[in-house]
């Protein structure tokens, strides 16, 4: 196992409401990438914290946004859910943005 | 244009067999490369990066052709517990890794 965990590990939510998944990282870890994986495609970056720091975004828009505590774990909030949103949403934590360990994830399905 | 693109596969092979698939990427940009494993619904694990000179872990070889941006990895003596999705995955160094949607491979008995 990695030491990254998610929570919570499956989540239904309606169109229109606001989600916060949440990422705890790998001891020792600085550094915190969210990635969105819809059925059959691959991961896709959104954004990258880096020391609390939002550290490069994706092309995803800005209902989608995050947080980095100051003991490095980490907040992805989506607002006015949308039909596409659904998919599992991935946290990789690293050590000054080297290799990322994965958690296992957190599955939305938004109805 | 996709940023990394993979054949899909799935590739169905039986055990002991050889398999190789590749995958191609848009940015000559890129500077680091890496197969991920992908068990179904569990996240992706890094199975090995990818040098220029090309690299071998056990019966997994991986190739880089710059010139061409593509990335190929193979399996020598495939067993059951190959079976998975293998995703091509690039970056510029920006720390923000480019996945590519994945190859499938299952192993038969």
């Amino acid at each position: 196992e990695t030491g990254v965990t998610q929570s919570p590990t499956h989540l239904i939510k309606t169109r229109g409401q606001q989600v916060t998944l949440r990422c705890s990282s790998q001891s020792g870890h600085n550094t915190v990438s969210w990635y969105q994986q819809a059925l059959g495609q691959g991961p896709q970056f959104i954004f990258q914290y880096y020391r609390e720091e939002e550290n490069g975004r994706g092309n995803f828009p800005p209902r989608f946004s995050g947080l980095q505590f100051p003991n490095y774990s980490s907040e992805l909030n989506v607002n006015a859910l949308e039909l596409d949103d659904s998919a599992l949403y991935l946290c990789a934590s690293s050590w000054d943005r080297e290799e990322q360990y994965f958690g296992p994830g957190t599955r939305l399905t938004v109805t | 244009r996709k940023e990394v693109e993979q054949d899909p596969g799935p590739f169905n092979v039986p055990e002991g067999a050889t398999v190789a698939f590749n995958c191609t990427y848009s940015n000559s940009a890129s500077q680091s490369f890496f197969w991920y494993r992908q068990d179904c619904r569990k996240e992706p694990k890094l199975l090995m990066s990818v040098y220029s000179s090309g690299n071998e872990d056990g019966r997994f070889t991986a190739q880089l052709n710059r010139a061409s941006q593509y990335i190929s990895l193979l399996i020598r003596d495939s067993k059951l517990s190959d079976s998975a999705t293998y995703l091509c995955v690039v970056t510029k160094n920006d720390y923000k890794l480019s996945f590519g949607a994945g190859t499938t491979v299952t192993v038969r008995a």
